[in-house]
């Protein structure tokens, strides 16, 4: 059974802010949310976690409703370079949880 | 800064031949993992390993071996190649959760490598 629900793709505007969503209405309340992308033909790559509260670093932020059954990963000014794969993974903070990726959105930038 | 490196990053291997797929990671991670990657699909669990001289096996362990025994390495054995194992192999590393350096509610990624693209003909 899948953990998340993603729509299979995606555009953006390039400068824009691309909203990524994602469910997960069985989350369980020790579970995080993590998204990675996977740019074509590299390995995928870590972009943000959280837990109950909205998150935001460098690349991205998060964002988790109250009762934890969804989330929005926001991109806030998209470039090309963002063309990627999008997973969405909830999983234990036990280190040796597997992460289940899924099939992810495809975000595409548009020029 | 290396990080994950895989070798080789791709191959071509008979049906019946044997070869060792190498993942180092120079980030004094505690926890290896080995996913495989085929079109259309996310990524699944092989193999994986919380620390040195332990190994424990993933969603879809039939056909592979691995060892570690260097905490930096970790090794994953092709005995006999078939068709069905032609894939994207993938090697992460993580941070223990319980690593007494870091913050106890801290939750630390996978990080991973580029790839091995292996072909079974």
């Amino acid at each position: 059974d899948a953990k998340t629900t993603q729509p299979p793709s995606m555009d953006c505007a390039e400068g824009r802010a691309a909203n990524l969503p994602c469910n997960h209405s069985t989350i369980s309340g020790n579970e995080y949310v993590y998204w990675y992308r996977q740019i074509h033909s590299q390995g995928p790559q870590y972009i943000i976690h959280g837990l109950k509260n909205n998150e935001t670093n460098e690349m991205a932020s998060l964002i988790i409703t109250e009762d934890r059954k969804s989330s929005t990963l926001i991109l806030p000014h998209a470039t090309l370079r963002d063309t990627a794969v999008y997973y969405c993974i909830v999983a234990f903070n036990f280190g040796n949880e597997k992460l289940t990726f899924g099939t992810g959105t495809r975000l595409t930038i548009i020029p | 800064n290396a990080g994950v490196t895989q070798t080789p990053k791709f191959r071509v291997l008979k049906t019946g031949q044997s070869m060792t797929l190498l993942c180092a990671q120079d980030m004094n991670h505690e926890y290896m993992y080995w996913y495989r990657q085929d079109p259309g699909m996310g990524l699944r669990l092989i193999h994986y390993s919380v620390g040195e001289g332990t190994t424990a096996k993933g969603e879809v362990p039939d056909g592979y071996n691995v060892s570690r025994l260097k905490k930096q390495n970790f090794l994953l054995g092709l005995e006999s190649a078939a068709p069905s194992q032609t894939s994207v192999y993938f090697c992460a590393s993580s941070y223990s959760p319980t690593d007494p350096t870091l913050n106890l509610n801290s939750n630390q990624p996978q990080h991973f490598g580029d790839g091995t693209r292996l072909s079974i003909l």
